[in-house]
């Protein structure tokens, strides 16, 4: 398996306009979660699926941010617009239940995200 | 509230040296704790994952200890090499937290000099 593959791996953007990050998750894992990650915060933990579904997006900063989930294989986290106070790393991360505490998270690679 | 908290928050040491890590949490109640290593440009990879009954666990160079009493864990990295640069991530669950019952530490960011 491929992993966690996760699309741009670096985006530079201009302030206002939208971005939108992709994600596919490892084949066969019911869970499917998008972090953000700052030097000042660390990870945050934005929005998770389960089997498709958002569960949980408390975490989701703003009305700016929607994700979605279509498929068992593929995820979007779209910004729009854009502020230069979402410069972060966002990663996508997958995981098998039941014991999902136990087996953890598979991470992608992450997307470097700079608005100017 | 739940908190992990993670030091010395850098470091950096000579190749070949021992170094320790430390992770304090005040995560209850307690279910796990998972150590990550995360590179620069890529996104953490498990190295260890603890339970409230083990005290000591290895994975190669790395070893992991975890006192659930007074809620501390640490990572010790033995003959450190160029490849252990890194920030270190500590990570509690909490039991009946759910798939989002994580609390993640900010990590130590390691540099091994040569």
């Amino acid at each position: 398996d491929a992993g966690v593959i996760q699309s741009p791996r670096h985006e530079v953007t201009e302030m206002g306009q939208e971005v939108t990050l992709r994600c596919k998750p490892i084949s066969g894992h019911d869970y499917l979660f998008w972090y953000r990650q700052t030097m000042m915060r660390g990870l945050e933990l934005l929005i998770y699926f389960n089997n498709n579904v958002p569960i949980d997006d408390s975490g989701m900063p703003e009305d700016r941010f929607s994700a979605k989930m279509p498929n068992a294989s593929f995820s979007t986290l779209k910004i729009q617009p854009s502020e230069p106070r979402d410069s972060a790393v966002y990663f996508c991360a997958s995981s098998l239940a039941p014991s999902i505490q136990y087996y953890g998270y598979t991470f992608g690679s992450g997307t470097r995200l700079t608005v100017v | 509230k739940n908190q992990v908290e993670q030091s010395p928050q850098s470091l950096i040491i000579l190749e070949g040296k021992n170094c320790t890590l430390q992770c304090n949490y005040t995560v209850s109640p307690f279910s796990n704790l998972r150590w990550y290593k995360q590179d620069t440009g890529r996104g953490p990879v498990s190295l260890t994952i603890m339970t409230f009954s083990e005290n000591t666990k290895s994975n190669g160079r790395y070893t992991a200890t975890l006192d659930a009493d007074t809620k501390q864990s640490s990572l010790h990295i033995t003959a450190s090499q160029l490849s252990d640069s890194a920030s270190y991530i500590c990570v509690v669950s909490a039991q009946g937290g759910g798939a989002d019952g994580l609390t993640f530490g900010k990590g130590t960011h390691l540099i091994i000099q040569p």
